[in-house]
């Protein structure tokens, strides 16, 4: 079974300094990673991804993801916060297998403080 | 404009009455999928589908059915709805539900009484 885990619930960042938000999965298989934002009474808007190459990828909005295969981690990056950054993010993991099964994590909510 | 649409957008109800939420996408996405996301939980799975008449349970299916008679429309059913199916449901598609990004509706916001 295929899993996500998002070790913080809230994540608070000061305007302009660097932001982090932590995931990592368990998979059977080569990972396809996902983050997704979510703002207040919105659907998801994919961010970015990683399905092979790179292991940084770079998403909208300044974001990036580093993924690490030894760690099974894909934790998401911005180097400089704005205010607006402040929403609801979502890791989500499937795999190669074929069956097209996703699993997002719990959600952590980032707070940028002005 | 591409887009995923559900109706309804709110929905009260009361235990046992059968309900139905619809999904439908213009983009001619092959996957769809049915999510629901309560508080501490994030979003989890309920069924997606790989292309019409073809479906498959996702983590927390029990409850629900679902249809895929063509290819932009995947309505959830509940035949019994019960107040731990008090949530909010978000529908999405997409050209490979492995390999690319999903877009999703807007959400169904859902009190079982």
């Amino acid at each position: 079974a295929q899993s996500v885990a998002q070790p913080e619930d809230q994540v608070n960042v000061a305007e302009g300094n660097p932001l982090t938000v932590k995931c990592t999965y368990s998979v059977s298989g080569n990972p396809y990673l996902f983050w997704y934002v979510q703002y207040p009474n919105r659907g998801l808007q994919f961010l970015l991804k990683y399905i092979t190459g790179d292991n940084l990828v770079k998403g909208s909005y300044g974001f990036e993801a580093e993924f690490n295969k030894s760690q099974t981690s894909f934790h998401l990056k911005k180097p400089s916060a704005l205010v607006s950054d402040s929403a609801l993010y979502f890791c989500a993991v499937s795999n190669s297998g074929g069956y097209q099964k996703v699993t997002f994590g719990t959600g952590t909510k980032l707070q940028v403080i002005p | 404009e591409a887009q995923v649409t559900q109706n309804p957008r709110y929905l009260i109800t009361v235990t046992g009455k059968k309900l139905t939420v619809t999904c439908s996408q213009n983009m001619n996405h092959e996957y769809m999928s049915w999510y629901r996301q309560d508080p501490g939980l994030g979003l989890r799975q309920i069924y997606y589908s790989m292309n019409v008449e073809v479906t498959d349970k996702g983590d927390v299916p029990e409850g629900y059915k679902v249809s895929r008679k063509e290819k932009r429309n995947f309505p959830l059913i509940l035949e019994s709805p019960s107040p731990n199916q008090t949530s909010l449901y978000f529908c999405a598609s997409s050209t490979d539900g492995s390999v690319n990004e999903q877009f999703f509706g807007p959400g169904t916001r859902l009190t079982v009484l």
